[in-house]
């Protein structure tokens, strides 16, 4: 069955402190990994995605993601977190079926401590 | 950022009435998605169109219809509003060849 893991709920860091967020997948056909953040009261925004090719993909904002075939994961990570950075980070499985559809983990939050 | 607006963004009902949210965009992109976000469970998808008349159900499509008579308009109906449909819903929009989808800003559905 298709799936996507975020184990992580809630994560609290301290503002300027290193950040990675974890995302495993189960999906049958190579996927397309996305990471979206979605900050209070607001839609969500894409930070970066991988279809092919460099398995560590660069977003925006300072963040990027790693790709490993060999764990089924996309861990997203910023090597120093700013305190805007507090928002919900959800990790998606494109499917490549011609439907264009996606699976969405559930989502980790997170709180920056100034 | 890609045009899409939502209508209304806040909503209140009560159980068994009809609501109808509305999805527009100005991006004349081919795919439209609605989800709904709750607590725990991320976004799930209620159904989502692939061209004008073209739709197709998601995982949580119960109790839920669309209808896009137009490339630019997505609607969601609860033909019945229950309490379970009590959720922030959003519509998306993909032109499909980057595998992208833009979200709308969400409505806040509460059935009473």
């Amino acid at each position: 069955a298709q799936s996507v893991t975020q184990p992580d709920i809630h994560i609290t860091v301290s503002e300027g402190a290193s950040l990675e967020l974890r995302c495993n997948y189960s999906y049958g056909a190579t996927p397309y990994l996305f990471w979206y953040v979605q900050s209070p009261g607001q839609g969500l925004q894409l930070l970066l995605k991988y279809f092919s090719g460099d398995t560590l993909v660069q977003g925006i904002k300072g963040f990027e993601a790693e790709f490993k075939r060999s764990q089924s994961s996309f861990n997203l990570r910023k090597p120093s977190v700013h305190w805007s950075d507090a928002a919900e980070y959800f990790c998606a499985v494109g499917l490549t079926s011609g439907t264009y559809k996606y699976i969405f983990g559930t989502g980790t939050r997170l709180k920056v401590l100034a | 950022d890609a045009g899409i607006t939502q209508s209304p963004r806040h909503k209140v009902t009560e159980t068994g009435t009809p609501v109808t949210l509305r999805c527009h965009q100005t991006e004349n992109h081919r795919y439209m998605y609605w989800y709904r976000q709750d607590p725990g469970h991320g976004l799930r998808l209620i159904h989502y169109s692939y061209g004008v008349k073209d739709t197709d159900k998601g995982e949580v499509s119960d109790g839920y219809s669309v209808s896009r008579s137009k490339t630019e308009d997505f609607l969601l109906t609860l033909e019945s509003a229950t309490s379970s449909q009590t959720s922030v819903y959003f519509c998306a929009i993909s032109d499909g060849d980057s595998y992208e989808q833009y979200f709308g800003p969400g409505t806040r559905l509460t059935v009473t």
